[in-house]
C-alpha cells in the first residue's frame, strides 16, 4: 500500500483559504488520492478523491503535482465548522474489485475565529 | 440518505466477556470494513469482507473475529475482550467495483473493557 504523510496539525483563520498538504511519493498510477475528514466524535465524512487531474467540488478543491507524489486539499474559506482531523489516504485496489484502504493520523484543523 | 448504522454507540463490558458489534449499511454495498481508533495512532483496519460469507484480514486481527451472513450486516466480535481493546469502533462501507466515492462511515462504537 502507498503511504502518506501528512502534517499533525494546522491552523487557519475563519474565512482565509486552508492548505493541507500530503505526501505520497510511493503511489503508483492506478492509485487515487482521496481525502476525509473527521469532526469529532463523528465517523469520517467523505471529502474528494482525484487521479491526476485537479478536482473541485461544493465542499474542497484537490491539487495534485504532476508527478502525483503529494498533494494539496484546499477549503477556500475556512469556518470554525471545518475544525477537523483531515485524513488523505490512497486507495489500493485489488484484483476483484474490493479495496483496503489504510488511514493515518490525519491533519488536525483548527479554524481560529 | 444513505446511511451506516452501528449498534451502540458506548458500551461497557467486562474483562473476559464476549462482545458483538454490529453494522448495517443501507446502500447495498458490497464492501464493509471495522475499524478501531485510537490517539496517536489513526485509525487501523482489523478486518474487512467484499462479499456475504467472505472476510479479510486487516492489519490488526488479532483478537478479533467477524461474521458476514447478510449483505447488510457486518459483525465484529471480540471472542475475549481485554482492557487493550478499550478503543472507538468504526464501521464503514463502500460499492464493489469502480469506487469513486469512497467509504461511508458509521458514528462508531466507544467500547470501555473494565
Amino acid at each position: 500500500d502507498a503511504k502518506t504523510t501528512q502534517p499533525p496539525s494546522m491552523d487557519c483563520a475563519e474565512g482565509r483559504a486552508a492548505n493541507l498538504p500530503c505526501n505520497h511519493s510511493t503511489i503508483s498510477g492506478n492509485e487515487y488520492v482521496y481525502w476525509y475528514r473527521q469532526i469529532h466524535s463523528q465517523g469520517p465524512q467523505y471529502i474528494i478523491h482525484g487521479l491526476k487531474n485537479n478536482e473541485t467540488n461544493e465542499m474542497a478543491s484537490l491539487i495534485i503535482t504532476e508527478d502525483r507524489k503529494s498533494s494539496t486539499l484546499i477549503l477556500p474559506h475556512a469556518t470554525l465548522r471545518d475544525t477537523a482531523v483531515y485524513y488523505c489516504i490512497v486507495r489500493v485496489a485489488y484484483p476483484g474489485g474490493y479495496q483496503k484502504v489504510t488511514f493515518g493520523t490525519g491533519t488536525k484543523l483548527q479554524v481560529i475565529p | 440518505d444513505v446511511k451506516v448504522t452501528q449498534s451502540s454507540r458506548y458500551l461497557v463490558k467486562r474483562t473476559g466477556e464476549k462482545v458483538f458489534l454490529e453494522c448495517v449499511q443501507d446502500m447495498d454495498h458490497e464492501n464493509m470494513f471495522w475499524y478501531r481508533q485510537d490517539p496517536g495512532l489513526g485509525l487501523r483496519l482489523i478486518y474487512f469482507s467484499y462479499d456475504v460469507k467472505m472476510k479479510e484480514k486487516g492489519d490488526i486481527p488479532e483478537g478479533y473475529s467477524v461474521s458476514r451472513e447478510k449483505k447488510e450486516r457486518f459483525s465484529l466480535i471480540l471472542e475475549s475482550a481485554s482492557t487493550n481493546q478499550t478503543s472507538m469502533y468504526l464501521c464503514a462501507s463502500s460499492p464493489g467495483q469502480g469506487v469513486m466515492y469512497g467509504y461511508t462511515f458509521g458514528s462508531g462504537t466507544r467500547l470501555t473493557v473494565v
